[in-house]
């Protein structure tokens, strides 16, 4: 089992250019979670699917992130434009829907945006 | 809305010793789960322990239990024997059993970063 994997691991860019975080879920899970985490806020949920359907994206700050997931085995977040206030660590999560048992993370994706 | 409280900032334990991180909850749920994870300065999140609502056994993996008080809606993780490699943040953390909905977020507190001193 090669976990939850995200790309890239780091990423610097200029404020007002696009981003995009990627992540490929743990196979067989049918949840996918994206979540932030700042110092001043911690972790925050952004949005999470199920069975690729995005259930709760009440967290995404604005319409400038945006979030799919067009197969079981692949879900991207993306900004546009990007702004030095979106700088923070960016989480990819599964898990397994039976019983909704514990989240699975990858590595993170720091993202610093100057 | 559910929330999660880690009122100790910061603890620090020797090498050996036995730490307590503690963490309270606050939901109308009878049915739920509480995590606790670790992540160190490599940013990893790792699942420490998990206890389901339902069972009034407190759960234990090797060095690592926790203290589950239901009704005071408490859930304490000990570490016992204390390594160097155990410091790092600690994340309680609390989800839903309900199937579906938007009750399949997982609920993070604030942290407790553990230090340890050899």
């Amino acid at each position: 089992d090669a976990g939850v994997i995200q790309s890239p691991r780091h990423e610097v860019t200029e404020m007002g250019q696009e981003v995009t975080l990627r992540c490929k879920p743990i196979s067989g899970h049918d949840y996918l979670f994206w979540y932030r985490q700042t110092m001043m806020r911690g972790l925050e949920l952004l949005i999470y699917f199920n069975n690729n359907v995005p259930i709760d994206d009440s967290g995404m700050p604005e319409d400038r992130f945006s979030a799919k997931m067009p197969n079981a085995s692949f879900s991207t977040l993306k900004i546009q434009p990007s702004e030095p206030r979106d700088s923070a660590v960016y989480f990819c999560a599964s898990s397994l829907g039976d019983r909704l048992g514990p989240l699975h993370f990858g590595n993170g994706t720091r993202l610093t945006v100057t | 809305a559910q929330t999660v409280t880690q009122s100790q900032p910061e603890m620090s334990v020797q090498e050996a010793e036995t730490v307590t991180l503690s963490c309270t909850y606050d939901t109308s749920e009878s049915d739920y789960y509480l995590f606790w994870y670790k992540q160190p300065p490599s940013r990893q999140m790792i699942l420490v322990i998990r206890q389901e609502a339902y069972k009034q056994q407190n759960a234990t993996e090797n060095r690592f239990s926790v203290n589950f008080q239901k009704a005071a809606k408490s859930f304490s993780l000990k570490i016992s024997d204390s390594q160097l490699g155990d410091a790092a943040m600690y994340f309680c953390a609390y989800r839903s059993a309900n199937y579906g909905g938007s009750q399949g977020n997982l609920i993070f507190g604030k942290g407790t970063k553990l230090s340890v001193k050899p």
